[in-house]
Formats: structure tokens, C-alpha cells, sequence
């Protein structure tokens, strides 16, 4: 079966940094991408970027440059995405979800990760 | 950057009408990577159409996508009770609509 089981909620103070793990089966991490999107409380999809299934490459929002880092292990299947300084309004729901190519659709998703910032 | 607007922002209909949403770019956008998805509360997203107008492995053919440059629709041409729930829009792999809740009339 097909799926994409993500690490659980978490809890994090402002200025810290969370990592939240992302693991396939049913397929290899080599041969599909892997993008993240997050969705604030009572808010719309917000694309954060993607990691490529042939390498190390990646492809982010502008607006996450520099505090976001996408990576993953082949070893174990499993995609992380990390994001740093966090702030109150980075409080949502982070999904992964896999897309072959950079453009692709999203047709397999995780089943979300609560992340809350707070003092 | 290109902006995806849907409308309308919410949709009242009763089940066994037809809705037609809608998804205006504020460039023109190739077919190949407009995407729809459902999501339902407290659930992911769930991709519905892709290319424009190709439904996704499992997806009943009441869901029919169309459009092309800057003007693009979803039908559902008669709904079911668990097609209530909110739809968005998405072009190459990035940006999304804000979407447009249907909700039971």
C-alpha cells in the first residue's frame, strides 16, 4: 500500500527549530519527489518546497529560503523537512506529499503534523 | 508570481445540483499543471484532477475539470452528500487557490 506516515505533533518555543519526518512504503523515495505544504488554522495550502528523488537538490518558496531544509534518507524511505526561527504565525498543519517531478500533482499525501509555536 | 483566485468563496447547494467552481490565474498557466484537490476536515488533501481535466486513479466521473490559459473550471455534475468539503485549485506544483468551501444547502 501506497503511503506516506508522518512523525507526530509538536510543541515548539519561538526561535526554536522543528523537523518533521516523513516515511514511504510502498515505493522508493528514488524514483518520486517529495513536496511540503502547510495549511495555518482555518487557512488555505501553502506550497513550502520539494526535494527531488535523484539527489540532494531542492526547491523552495521564496519565502522560506534560508530557514527551510528539506532532506532525505534512502535508507530508511523517510523525508524530513526542518524549519528554524520559528514564529508564532508557523503554527499549522505540515503535510508532505509526493509529486514526481518538480511540477508535477500531488497525488499521495501524509497525514499531516500539528506543529504549534508557543511561549 | 502567478495568483490563483477561486470563486466563489463559498458555494450552497444541495445535494443532486451541479456546482461549478471556478479557477481565474492572473497569467496564463499551462493545462499540463493545473491541479484540483478535495479536502475534507480534518483530513488531507485529496487530488482530484490533474492536467486540467484528468481525473486521478479512483475519482468518479461526476468530477469532470476543464479550462485552459487563464480560466479554468471544476463540475461536479450531480453531488453526493460527500462532496461537501472545501476544493482548491494549484498550478505547477506551487501555488494555490484559497479555495471554495461547498457546503450543504
Amino acid at each position: 500500500q501506497v503511503q506516506l506516515v508522518q512523525s507526530g505533533s509538536e510543541v515548539e518555543k519561538p526561535g526554536a527549530s522543528v523537523k518533521v519526518s516523513c516515511k514511504a512504503s510502498g515505493y522508493t523515495l528514488t524514483n518520486y519527489g517529495v513536496n511540503w505544504v502547510r495549511q495555518a488554522p482555518g487557512q488555505g495550502l501553502e506550497w513550502m518546497g520539494w526535494i527531488s528523488p535523484y539527489n540532494d537538490n531542492t526547491n523552495s518558496a521564496q519565502k522560506f529560503q534560508g530557514r527551510v531544509t528539506m532532506t532525505k534518507d534512502t535508507s530508511t524511505n523517510t523525508a524530513y523537512m526542518e524549519l528554524r526561527s520559528l514564529r508564532s504565525d508557523d503554527t499549522a498543519v505540515y503535510y508532505c506529499a509526493r509529486g514526481k517531478q518538480l511540477f508535477d500533482e500531488f497525488d499521495i499525501w501524509g497525514q499531516g503534523t500539528l506543529v504549534t509555536v508557543s511561549s | 508570481e502567478i495568483v490563483l483566485t477561486q470563486s466563489p468563496g463559498t458555494l450552497s447547494l444541495s445535494p443532486g445540483e451541479r456546482a461549478t467552481l471556478s479557477c481565474r490565474a492572473s497569467e496564463s498557466v499551462s493545462s499540463s499543471y493545473l491541479v484540483w484537490y478535495q479536502q475534507k476536515p480534518g483530513q488531507a488533501p485529496r487530488l482530484l484532477i490533474y492536467g486540467a481535466s484528468s481525473r486521478a486513479t479512483g475519482i468518479p466521473d461526476r468530477f469532470i475539470g476543464s479550462g485552459s490559459g487563464t480560466d479554468f473550471t471544476l463540475t461536479i455534475s450531480r453531488l453526493e452528500p460527500e462532496d461537501f468539503a472545501v476544493y482548491y485549485c494549484q498550478q505547477f506544483g506551487r501555488t494555490f487557490g484559497q479555495g471554495t468551501k461547498l457546503e450543504i444547502k
